[in-house]
């Protein structure tokens, strides 16, 4: 299993202004992502951390809105840039050991509002 | 693409009763199935994971099944207790692919 500490754990920012959020994990992972969960959806992908690299987006998010960063193994950093009220969300941080067929761990979220 | 459905949005039971939450998917090659639960403002907790070659697996008195041919998960609680509230969530994979594709929830409250 692994620990996924993430921070802050809300927060309230001014529109137009950015965000960074940290995750550690305990333990070496292979994979890490970034999730988003808007109220009352479901959890929709942002993209894969790339330990060493640029980040892999899903369609719909950009680096320059979602840059993230990954310089090891067990830390990354999602940054929400020029936020609008339309961010406001959780986001969370995820990690598992191996590509495929493992359980998915998540860090306790971090609980965005624009106004 | 995968896409999870969760019906009821939400649930309430008395305490002490078995339950069972439902789950369906569109694309039978799914490759592994997941629960979760979520707690507000918390992130999830990975409760079951059923794997591509099994049909069930068990932790406590949480039994998660999987029938791929009819696009179906079902959790099942038994003996629900109100710890046991909480959202919770199905999420599936396909077979080579690390994105998993979420359903929306079921809000579980187990009245004392």
């Amino acid at each position: 299993s692994a620990v996924i500490s993430q921070k802050p754990s809300r927060d309230i920012c001014q529109r137009g202004t950015s965000l960074t959020i940290q995750c550690q994990v305990d333990s070496q992972v292979t994979m890490m992502f970034w999730y988003r969960q808007q109220p009352g959806q479901s959890l929709t992908l942002i993209a894969t951390a790339n330990q060493g690299s640029e980040a892999t987006y899903e369609s719909g998010f950009v680096i320059d809105k979602f840059p993230i960063s990954r310089p090891n193994l067990t830390f990354s950093t999602l940054t929400v840039s020029n936020m609008s009220p339309e961010d406001s969300s959780i986001y969370l941080c995820s990690a598992t050991p191996a590509l495929g067929g493992e359980k998915l761990f998540f860090g306790s979220g971090t609980q965005l509002s624009v106004l | 693409k995968q896409e999870v459905t969760q019906i009821p949005a939400a649930l309430s039971v008395p305490e002490g009763e078995n339950l069972v939450l439902n789950c369906s998917f569109t694309d039978s090659a799914i490759y592994n199935l997941q629960w979760f639960r979520q707690d507000p403002g918390k992130g999830l907790t990975s409760l079951l994971l059923i794997q591509s070659s099994q049909r069930e697996q068990t932790s406590g008195r949480l039994n998660a099944s999987l029938d791929k041919s009819s696009g179906r998960s079902t959790l099942y609680i038994a003996a629900s207790q109100p710890g046991d509230s909480a959202t919770y969530l199905c999420a599936g994979s396909d077979a080579g692919s690390y994105q998993l594709t979420f359903g929306k929830g079921t809000k579980l409250s187990v009245i004392p």
